[in-house]
């Protein structure tokens, strides 16, 4: 079965970058795009972006154009979204997200919390 | 960017009723629209696509509508596992953006 197993949780310092990962399995890696998505605590969902795991080709929300860079590595069938120049405002649960067999996120990961604190 | 307006904030029923949410876009999204459930300390869950097609295994009791910009989650005969926030998704343009959230209690 379709599975997105993320990383753990991060706690990082201001001004410092992490990269968490969405480790996928039960289907071709290369078949379908992973979104990411940012959920701060109470709040709503934020669309970071998304990644073509065949092409490696990225869209972004303007918002998070230079804070999120997404990568894959397809041998490990994983794709990653390092955060740069992190503030509180990064502080969020972030999710990565397929759509596999229609046109809206029917595959999620469990998520992961980066904290960012001094 | 393409604003989605979720309503109501929020919302409490009693088990048994009927219950409705909305999402006004900000422009025609051509039915392009996705409503999802989140469970406290879960990930959200697909509900509805196409805005008006049922995921698979969710239950009958939750329907969608709408076209054009304007579009609904109903829930029929509430139950106490509905305790959600609900939030819908307009998946027409980039960046997909994401309705403020629902959070639906039992009275």
């Amino acid at each position: 079965q379709v599975q997105l197993q993320q990383s753990g949780a991060e706690l990082t310092k201001p001004g410092s970058s992490v990269k968490i990962s969405c480790k996928a399995s039960g289907y071709t890696f290369t078949s379908y795009d992973i979104s990411w998505i940012k959920q701060r605590p109470g709040q709503a969902l934020e669309w970071i972006g998304a990644i073509n795991p065949g092409s490696g080709g990225t869209g972004y929300n303007e918002k998070f154009k230079g804070k999120a860079t997404l990568t894959v590595d397809k041998s490990s069938s994983t794709a990653f979204m390092q955060l740069s120049s992190l503030t509180p405002e990064d502080t969020a649960v972030y999710y990565c997200a397929m759509a596999v067999t229609i046109a809206a996120l029917d595959y999620w990961g469990q998520g992961v919390m980066v904290t960012v604190s001094s | 960017d393409i604003q989605m307006t979720q309503s109501p904030a929020s919302l409490s029923a009693s088990l048994g009723e009927t219950v409705t949410i909305e999402c006004l876009a900000s422009e025609d999204i051509y039915s392009n629209l996705a409503w999802y459930q989140q469970k406290p300390g879960k990930s959200p869950q697909l509900l509805i696509y196409y805005a008006n097609s049922l995921n698979d295994g969710v239950p009958s009791r939750f329907s969608g509508s709408g076209s054009g910009t304007q579009y609904s989650l109903k829930i029929n005969s509430l139950q106490s596992e509905d305790v959600s926030i609900y939030f819908c998704q307009q998946n027409y343009d980039s960046p997909f953006t994401f309705g403020s959230g629902t959070k639906l209690e039992i009275k």
